[in-house]
């Protein structure tokens, strides 16, 4: 499905780096979300977006820094990442916040060295 | 925390109809089922969602027990490209928070 891309599929950077990653959606969604994914974990919530404004910041450090110009567009801004924060990205859309389908983008695989 | 109850794994044969349990007895009235699966690596992908009623689409179909504490999703002909990791969830009407638990790891074999 290419409703919501996601760019780059894979990032290495090291602790020192500032990142972005960048996330698409094609489906005229006015809320969007960001999800940490770790190994053998469930997927965590980060970030959600509605008509991009945040409404929820689910206790994410501050070297994850979301941006969201339009309803379109999501990034999640990195930097001085730790080795733990080595994981799966994960960006969603829907039609607006609540009680709405989410619809998943393919991911950012991210390796901090 | 999730609120529901999946086996770990399962296999089943390609061509054959999977039927995936999910049990979720605390289940609310104002409670939808809702089912994604995630191949190995991508991003978690919609599958179906019900409220009361059985319910089908191009995918597959979910059976939704009377008393709304179980449910089964029923995929009709699986192939070797349902190889996933399924995961049965319980979402709050007017809620967006999806709590994705561990899901059961499905395996179709040739």
């Amino acid at each position: 499905e290419t409703g919501v891309t996601q760019t780059p599929r894979h990032l290495v950077m090291g602790m020192t780096n500032k990142k972005s990653l960048k996330c698409e959606q094609h489906l005229g969604h006015n809320a969007m979300y960001w999800y940490k994914q770790s190994a053998k974990k469930p997927l965590e919530l980060m970030f959600v977006y509605n008509f991009k404004e945040q409404t929820e910041n689910n206790s994410v450090p501050s070297r994850f820094s979301p941006e969201c110009p339009n309803s379109s567009h999501l990034f999640l801004h990195l930097h001085t990442l730790q080795p733990e924060d080595s994981a799966l990205y994960l960006c969603a859309s829907s039609p607006g916040p609540t009680q709405e389908t989410q619809y998943f983008g393919p991911g950012t695989r991210l390796l901090v060295l | 925390d999730a609120k529901t109850t999946q086996p770990p794994s399962m296999d089943c044969a390609e061509g054959r109809a999977a039927n995936l349990p999910c049990n979720h007895s605390t289940i609310s009235g104002n409670e939808y089922v809702y089912w994604y699966r995630q191949i190995h690596s991508q991003g978690p992908q919609y599958i179906i969602h019900g409220l009361k009623n059985n319910e089908t689409n191009e995918m597959a179909s979910l059976i939704i027990t009377e008393d709304r504490k179980s449910s089964t999703l029923i995929l009709p002909h699986a192939t070797l490209r349902d190889t996933a990791v399924y995961y049965c969830i319980v979402r709050v009407a007017n809620d967006y928070k999806l709590s994705f638990g561990a899901g059961t790891t499905v395996t179709v074999r040739a």
